[in-house]
């Protein structure tokens, strides 16, 4: 299984709304990664977990919560988004401290923030 | 910052072989290669990787000058579903063997036609 599955595909909330994104793999993975895309615009790193702990925040406002709960999930909690955070929202995994490891993408959650 | 160079658009007729070029003047000793490409509506795919030789695998040719500041990703035999965007970005190993993030830049959008 070389797959990483994120949920819902489609996403449309309120600014006042809370939600979350799922993210899931079943590869041992050990680091998983939050990006951002917004449209025609390359990703951008958000987070980094590194056996199940926060390694990295690229300054991200705190209305993005990011949790990782076990080595195979990856959340991420929304709560009073604005307009601007509409966007594809990019899960990935990789192995930890190996030379030339790969990162392993989901589809992405496009997200619309109304 | 990303710190590759790429033209922001390629056509490449079906079958024929597609030839995308990656400047990276700036890299230094430590730094690895890699390729990634993103088919619309899906998650960064991996392609290849290498540090100063060529490398080879079932999807791909990574050709890497002698100075080290610039590369050439080759699709041999390209086809409709090769149309993507295409990313180069390097990569530094840190000490103890894990690899630094993964910070795309601009890419290339590759346009098979038939």
């Amino acid at each position: 299984d070389t797959e990483v599955t994120q949920t819902p595909k489609h996403l449309v909330m309120g600014m006042t709304n809370k939600k979350s994104l799922k993210c899931e793999q079943h590869m041992g993975h050990r680091a998983m990664y939050w990006y951002k895309q917004k449209a025609k615009k390359p990703p951008e790193l958000m987070f980094v977990y590194s056996y199940e702990k926060l390694s990295i925040n690229e300054s991200v406002p705190s209305r993005f919560s990011p949790e990782c709960p076990n080595s195979s999930l990856l959340n991420l909690h929304l709560h009073a988004l604005q307009p601007e955070d509409s966007a594809l929202y990019l899960c990935a995994s990789s192995q930890v401290v190996q030379k030339n490891e790969k990162l392993f993408f989901g589809s992405g959650t496009q997200l619309s923030v109304l | 910052d990303a710190k590759t160079t790429q033209p922001p658009s390629m056509d490449c007729a079906e079958g024929r072989a597609a030839n995308l070029p990656c400047n990276h003047s700036t890299i230094s000793g430590n730094e690895y290669v890699y390729w990634y490409r993103q088919i619309h509506s899906q998650g960064p795919q991996y392609i290849i990787h290498g540090l100063k030789n060529n490398e080879t695998n079932e999807m791909a040719s990574l050709i890497i000058t002698e100075d080290r500041k610039s590369s050439t990703l080759i699709l041999p035999h390209a086809t409709l579903r090769d149309t993507a965007v295409y990313y180069c970005i390097v990569r530094v190993l840190n000490y103890g063997g894990s690899q630094g993030n993964l910070i795309f830049g601009k890419g290339t959008k590759l346009s098979v036609k038939p």
